[in-house]
């Protein structure tokens, strides 16, 4: 079944050590995107990819990175990551810019 | 006034039962419209797109409301499997289309 993955599913990192949450994805969707979602809250879009093109909302801390080396894979780093930044990331991919997404289980993130 | 609003609930409905959500959206010139269904501590899952003519999927009825700007999910004849958060989800059709997520409307089915 086409799918989108995203590993590892818990992840627990050290404050201000660096970690690298990714996702692939089956679809051949040309957009991706990287939400945080944090308990009782609406997904919060960090930034996506439209194709190779990258877009990063405004309010999206310098903190997090994204690569997408190809289609399938896109990867969020987080490069010091701060109490405050523990919370569930989900990616999304989507065949074009406004079309419904289809999400990943999600990382659930836990800072220590 | 927030992009997408909906009322948090909690809705407390017996099964059986009829439920309907609102959600209200600040941009006039939004295109699509979608209702996801979310679990608790699972991804947010595509329930159904929301056309304007209104459609409807089984128990499920979306209605779209533009001149007041407001969409709708009714369910019917709830089941306990129903019980999650309902996330209405609105492309702000700005620029990049970007979909606005409501914070959701959670629904718990009693036995």
């Amino acid at each position: 079944d086409a799918m989108v993955i995203q590993n590892p599913r818990y992840q627990v990192t050290q404050f201000g050590k660096p970690v690298t949450l990714s996702c692939s994805q089956t679809l051949n969707h040309n957009v991706m995107y990287w939400y945080q979602q944090k308990s009782s809250q609406a997904p919060k879009l960090l930034f996506h990819y439209y194709d190779k093109d990258f877009n990063n909302e405004a309010d999206t801390p310098d903190n997090f990175q994204s690569r997408r080396p190809n289609t399938s894979f896109c990867f969020l780093d987080i490069r010091s990551p701060g109490l405050g930044d523990a919370a569930m990331y989900l990616c999304a991919t989507s065949s074009q810019q406004g079309a419904e997404q289809y999400f990943g289980p999600g990382t659930r993130l836990t800072v220590t | 006034r927030k992009e997408v609003e909906q009322d948090p609930g909690p809705f407390n409905v017996p099964e059986g039962a009829t439920v309907a959500f609102n959600c209200t959206y600040s941009n006039s010139a939004s295109q699509s419209f979608f209702w996801y269904r979310q679990d608790c501590r699972k991804e947010p899952k595509l329930l159904m797109s929301v056309y304007s003519s209104g459609n409807e999927d089984g128990r499920f009825t979306a209605q779209l409301n533009r001149a007041s700007q407001y969409i709708s999910l009714l369910i019917r004849d709830s089941k306990l499997s129903d019980s999650a958060t309902y996330l209405c989800v609105v492309n702000m059709n700005t620029g990049f289309q970007k979909l606005v997520f409501g914070t959701g409307t959670r629904l718990l089915v009693s036995p």
